[in-house]
């Protein structure tokens, strides 16, 4: 089963809520990622956990915070958020084997700031 | 750095019509390369990839082939269906490099 669920698939937040995204994985992977990708672009990494550790950090905004619960889970964490984070927000895991690192993406939470 | 240049599109093409989507890259030693494929409202699928030079990968009649004398992976289809409209990425990554460089995408509408 090649599959990342995400949820919610769509949310509205104000600029002074919190809110959280969340990614499950029953693949074993030990990678997980999160992606945000704006209108007719690619997507852009944001963080990386590996084994349930964060090993990147794109120099993302404090207001956005990642969370590695466990092996098959991963939490963003939305605060204080502007208009223009406003995008779709990608979920992805890969088995960090040596030489291939192919992604399995979920279908993605479309997040819109008002 | 590593970087990845595919057409961009828009492509239009009515169906049955035969696809080639170029993609080339840069990056040193030896990448894995990916071709994604992204439905209107929807996440990333991977299509198909490949791992060393001279590989194929194939899936649902795409075809792309690596070429490491011209750093090249180049995406074809015999014949497009109406279903296949969609952006389609080429994307690489490096040995235990977690990160995956992306193209730009190719936006691809299939008419009937």
């Amino acid at each position: 089963d090649t599959e990342v669920t995400q949820t919610p698939k769509h949310l509205v937040m104000g600029m002074t809520n919190k809110k959280s995204l969340k990614c499950e994985q029953h693949m074993g992977h030990r990678a997980m990622y999160w992606y945000k990708q704006k209108a007719k672009k690619p997507p852009e990494l944001m963080f990386v956990y590996s084994y349930e550790k964060l090993s990147i950090n794109e120099s993302v905004p404090s207001r956005f915070s990642p969370e590695c619960p466990n092996s098959s889970l991963l939490n963003l964490h939305l605060h204080a958020l502007q208009p223009e984070d406003s995008a779709l927000y990608l979920c992805a895991s890969s088995q960090p084997l040596r030489g291939i690192t192919e992604a399995f993406f979920g279908q993605g939470t479309r997040l819109t700031v008002v | 750095g590593d970087s990845v240049t595919q057409m961009e599109g828009p492509v239009t093409l009515s169906e049955e019509a035969f696809l080639t989507i170029n993609c080339t890259y840069t990056a040193t030693g030896y990448p894995s390369l990916f071709w994604y494929v992204q439905y209107p409202g929807e996440g990333l699928q991977l299509l198909l990839k490949a791992t060393k030079a001279d590989d194929k990968g194939s899936n649902k009649g795409f075809e792309a082939t690596y070429r490491k004398e011209t750093t090249s992976f180049h995406l074809e289809k015999g014949s497009v269906q109406v279903s296949d409209s969609a952006v389609y990425f080429c994307a690489l990554t490096r040995g235990s490099n977690y990160k995956l460089t992306f193209g730009k995408g190719t936006l691809l509408t299939v008419n009937p």
